[in-house]
């Protein structure tokens, strides 16, 4: 079974302030999703990095997966209370070969004005 | 476009009980998930289908069933409700196939289910 782990499990900051949260594995991924979940609602994907060391951009938030694609970090600048909400890393095993995601527990963001 | 519908968004189940929670999309997408989120432990996969016809377990199946006779509608199926299935429940899909993991899921709003 790939586990997931993400953390930290809950942050709370000031808007303003820069962050970072993480998303490891002792597995190897093929690719990595984010998602981000607001309440009363359905995850939104935000991004899919699929090569060892990648980063993408999305706005203020950078996604990074590890070298040895076993994990991932996002990293917000000058977060936003917008970017409160619940963040999940999801990856896809090594061989993509069984359809299905496996999602870690979250990151709960609440970013106060 | 509706995407990923889910019906009911709420309903309160008594023990015992069954039910069904629906799920159609209008993505015409071959790959559809369902995944039960309880606080703090992220999403769990009950069962998924890769096609009309196709389903399998997921991580936590026990106590539920699905069917897969249509590519839109994906419908879970709770035989005897009990308390520890009080949770939200998401259904997701994604166009599948090859490069599936590069694709996204697409999920619903979800369904609360409290059974008491």
């Amino acid at each position: 079974t790939q586990l997931l782990e993400q953390s930290p499990q809950f942050l709370s900051i000031q808007e303003g302030e820069n962050l970072t949260v993480y998303c490891n594995s002792s597995s190897v991924f093929s690719s990595l999703q984010w998602y981000r979940q607001e309440p009363g609602e359905g995850p939104v994907l935000l991004v899919t990095v699929v090569t060892g060391g990648e980063v993408k951009k999305l706005k203020r938030l950078t996604f990074q997966f590890g070298d040895a694609r076993k994990d991932s970090s996002l990293h917000i600048t000058a977060a936003q209370p917008g970017d409160t909400g619940l963040y999940l890393c999801a990856g896809v095993g090594s061989t993509g070969a069984n359809s299905k995601l496996t999602f870690g527990k979250g990151i709960t963001l609440s970013v106060r004005p | 476009n509706a995407g990923v519908t889910q019906t009911p968004k709420f309903r309160i189940l008594k023990i015992g009980q069954s039910m069904t929670l629906q799920c159609a999309q209008d993505m015409n997408h071959n790959y559809m998930y369902w995944y039960r989120q309880d606080p703090g432990m992220g999403l769990k996969l009950i069962y998924y289908s890769v096609g009309a016809g196709i389903t399998d377990k997921g991580e936590v199946p026990n106590g539920y069933n699905v069917s897969r006779s249509t590519t839109e509608d994906f419908p879970l199926r709770l035989e005897l409700a009990a308390p520890s299935q009080t949770s939200v429940y998401f259904c997701a899909s994604t166009p599948g196939k090859a490069n599936w993991g590069n694709q996204p899921q697409h999920f619903g709003d979800g369904t609360r289910l409290s059974i008491l």
